[in-house]
């Protein structure tokens, strides 16, 4: 199997765009998917598929890949955007659920 | 509405054992993967093991290989795991998951969590 590597953390201005990334050797050949997790709460799906966004969550959150980098994009942030967001693969090889190591988004 | 409840997380000892259920309602049970995940105290998410709807498919993480078993009560909606030989490194909160689908196909991802339930191995 294989790592997704994820920045720990990031602090972002109110308004401005936050961008987090997720590496991984066999990224561009899974599609990723991206929680996002308040504390004390469960994990929620923010993205799906690589840039799909499921039912209730705003157009500020979109998704994107190149290559074996996947990216969560968080346009005009809020103070309730604060939360850790994951990365995740399901390899298809080992058949196993994959995280990333999740990153901590900090509004200034 | 869709929603899977957590129960059995407490407290034990290194090597006792624990069984852990989840109940799902809302959803045709038996069209979908259900799966834990946990997260250790101030830690990431961890995947633990999933189950096949209709067909039982079983996978575990490395880390609990041999220790836990992951079943299923279709008559009743629940998933169960079963952690035994448990170790300081198991705590952790646990979450039941549905993988994404539907009858006869599925998505690589999980949509819908549990608030999870606590299980805490120390001497």
């Amino acid at each position: 199997s294989f790592v997704l590597t994820q920045p720990s953390s990031l602090s972002v201005a109110p308004g401005q765009t936050a961008t987090i990334a997720c590496a991984g050797e066999n990224v561009g050949r899974e599609s990723v998917h991206w929680y996002q997790q308040k504390p004390g709460q469960a994990p929620v799906l923010v993205v799906s598929n690589n840039g799909g966004r499921p039912s209730g969550i705003p157009e500020r959150f979109s998704g994107s890949k190149s290559g074996n980098t996947a990216t969560l994009t968080i346009s005009r942030v809020a103070a309730g955007d604060e939360a850790d967001y994951y990365c995740q693969v399901w390899d298809n090889t080992s058949d196993r659920v994959l995280f990333g190591g999740g990153t901590k988004l900090s509004v200034l | 509405q869709v929603q899977v409840v957590e129960s059995g997380g407490g407290s034990v000892k290194p090597g006792g054992s624990l069984r852990l259920s989840c109940l799902a309602s809302g959803f045709t049970f038996t069209d979908y993967y259900m799966a834990w995940i946990r997260q250790a105290p101030g830690k990431g998410l961890e995947w633990v093991s999933f189950i096949g709807g209709k067909d039982n498919y079983i996978n575990y993480a490395d880390s609990v290989k041999g220790r836990f078993t992951i079943s299923r009560d279709n008559a009743n909606n629940l998933v169960i795991l079963q952690m035994n030989s448990l170790r300081a490194e198991d705590t952790a909160v646990y979450y039941c998951v549905r993988r994404a689908g539907g009858s006869g196909f599925y998505y690589y991802y999980m949509d819908v969590w549990g608030k999870g339930t606590a299980v805490t191995v120390s001497s």
